[in-house]
Formats: structure tokens, sequence, C-alpha cells
């Protein structure tokens, strides 16, 4: 069993960044599959970014490869996600999800971050 | 990009009926197909993976079928606690597309 925990939430302004985190409990953290989804108000799922830690390098959504960054932290079995260039169509709940291995669903999930972008 | 659809948007039936959602890929994804039950203000959940397989403790009434390209969800007796927005996704590799969604109601 998988205990994921995200960071509280944000209120920012259009053009600053955001800076998430989710902390993974249990199993070996290098083998999960770490990733971020957003859902804006009314709205589904849409898949942001997967990172594997023991593989490094994030699988990222096309449409945001310019502004996000996603990092894994073993020492800390923490992995996060930046969005950079916010804009008011980003206010969006972030949920981090965790699976395991390159064929992963997404088997345990946060209980989700709430993101405003407002001026 | 493989895109996926979903239907019906939205549906209503009555408690003890059969539901059917339908999803689509618009390439061959073999089997790897998941389900996920979003319940009004909760966190997604994981029901069902490679197309057919039941994640532990979901419910028997829940079923999946399909591959390649046509895959279904079936509840074969709608409970008021399945109330909820369903998902399917594609997960073999990047990116990992969710359909649009299909909402469940009680008639």
């Amino acid at each position: 069993q998988v205990q994921v925990v995200q960071s509280g939430a944000e209120v920012k302004k259009p053009g600053s960044s955001v800076n998430v985190s989710c902390k993974a409990f249990g199993g070996i953290f290098s083998s999960y599959a770490i990733s971020w989804v957003r859902q804006a108000p009314g709205q589904g799922l849409e898949w942001m970014g997967t990172i594997i830690p023991l593989y490094g390098t994030p699988k990222i959504a096309q449409r945001m490869q310019d502004r996000i960054r996603i990092i894994a932290d073993e020492s800390t079995r923490t992995a996060y996600m930046e969005l950079s260039s916010l804009r008011t169509d980003d206010t969006a709940v972030f949920y981090c999800a965790v699976g395991f291995g390159s064929l992963s669903t997404f088997d345990y999930w946060g209980q989700g971050i709430p993101v405003t972008v407002s001026s | 990009d493989i895109e996926m659809t979903q239907s019906p948007v939205s549906l209503s039936a009555s408690v003890g009926d059969r539901v059917t959602i339908t999803c689509r890929a618009s390439q061959d994804i073999n089997y790897y197909l998941a389900w996920y039950q979003q319940r009004p203000g909760k966190v997604p959940k994981l029901l069902i993976k490679e197309a057919s397989t039941l994640q532990s403790g979901v419910p028997s009434r829940f079923s999946g079928s399909g591959s390649g390209t046509h895959f279904t969800l079936t509840i074969t007796s709608l409970q008021p606690e399945d109330v909820a927005t369903y998902y399917c996704q594609r997960y073999k590799s990047a990116p990992f597309t969710f359909g649009p969604g299909t909402k469940v109601d009680i008639k």
C-alpha cells in the first residue's frame, strides 16, 4: 500500500510560478511512476507529466513542455512539479498519482492541491 | 497523439439498472486501458486496468472488456454510491491521455 501526501493550497498571480510537492510512503521510491494530473473547475482529468525516479527523465505533455518542470528526490521520497508563466486558466486542482514501473496505471492518488491563479 | 473518446457524455439510470459506458481509442492500444471513478468532490480512484482486471476491493458489479480501439465499462446493477464521473485512460506509453469522462446519475 502506498500513501501519497501533497502540499497545501496555493494562490498565485498571473505570470508567476507555482511549485507543488508530493510525498509517497511505502514501497521502493525509485521504481514508482509519479504522475501529475490537473482538473480545472467542472472539467475532466488532464495528464501533465510522469517521472520514474529510476530513469530520471520525465515524460511531459506536449502542450506544457515549455513551462513545466518535474523532478523527484529519492532521499526525501518527494516529487516536485513547477508550472511557470501561470495564466488564469491554469486554475485547477493538481493531483499527484503513483503507480509502479513503466507500464503504469495511476494506482494511488494524493488529496489534490487547489491552485488559484488570479490577479 | 492517440485520442480517447467516451460515450455517452452523461446518463441517468435507475438503481438496479445495467449501465454501459464506451471508450474508443483513435489507434490500437492493445489492452492498455484503465478506468477511473471520480465521485463528486472526491479524488479519482482506479477501478480497472488492462481493460478488464478489477482492482482489489472494487465491487464485482463493475466489469471491463475490449481491446484494440473499443472498450466498455459495465455496471451490472447500479447502486447509489456509483454516482460519479468515469474516465478511461490509455497507459502503455506517453501521453497517458484520459477520455473526457461520462457522468452517471441516479434517475
